[in-house]
């Protein structure tokens, strides 16, 4: 079946511009999470939505950054006013749940963002 | 929060040759532990894990050991071979949170 997809794959935009990264988890997938990877580093945990609960949003470094995901469905991460330190790539994965039997997180390919 | 700490960064050894990754991590209360190789531009997989009911698992190659009172768990790779390259990440469980804490990734080089 199809697995999680992102778009765009790769963005450029100026300093200063507003971005909208978009997610299509797997379908079925009630758990929903947003990553940032900088260039050789590791996987920054940046929001994660569970069904119709409230978003866990304790890793969105600034306020310039907000996701929204409506229902079980897709998810869009806005990153405002954007900086050259935002560049990186930005994973989104889904899994099955996010309850208490934890289940695999599945990567989508990423969206590289490249600011200038 | 939760710490997660992986060496070596970088990791070189001859094709044939046995790998080895480790990480420590901070929290006592975690209690999964999975690893995610990525290919060169491609997306985290995950490879292999571990729940804090076992001390080790196998799967062919692969196999991740976890010592849950010195707080480390271990990735080893066996009979390495050229498509085992990549970079190699190890994740802890917040328990309750239900989000992953990542380490800071190995890049394993095969060396034909």
């Amino acid at each position: 079946g199809a697995g999680v997809s992102q778009s765009p794959s790769n963005k450029v935009t100026e300093k200063g511009k507003d971005v909208e990264l978009r997610c299509d988890p797997i379908s079925g997938h009630t758990a929903l999470y947003w990553y940032r990877q900088r260039l050789g580093q590791g996987l920054e945990f940046l929001i994660y939505f569970q069904g119709n609960s409230a978003p866990d949003k304790s890793g969105l470094p600034s306020d310039r950054f907000s996701a929204e995901r409506t229902g079980e469905s897709v998810s869009t991460l806005t990153i405002q006013r954007t900086q050259q330190e935002d560049s990186a790539v930005y994973l989104c994965a889904s899994s099955l749940s996010g309850g208490p039997s934890y289940n695999e997180q599945f990567f989508g390919p990423g969206t590289r963002l490249t600011v200038l | 929060g939760e710490n997660v700490e992986q060496h070596p960064s970088t990791l070189s050894v001859q094709e044939g040759d046995s790998a080895v990754i480790k990480c420590t991590y901070s929290d006592s209360a975690s209690n999964y532990f999975p690893w995610y190789k990525q290919e060169l531009g491609k997306r985290p997989q995950l490879i292999i894990d571990i729940r804090s009911n076992v001390g080790e698992k196998k799967d062919q190659r692969i196999a991740v050991t976890l010592n849950k009172t010195a707080k480390h768990f271990s990735l080893h790779i066996t009979e390495t071979q050229p498509e085992d390259s990549a970079v190699y990440f190890c994740a802890v469980l917040i328990q309750g949170a239900q989000k992953l804490v990542f380490g800071q990734g190995t890049r394993l080089t095969i060396n034909p």
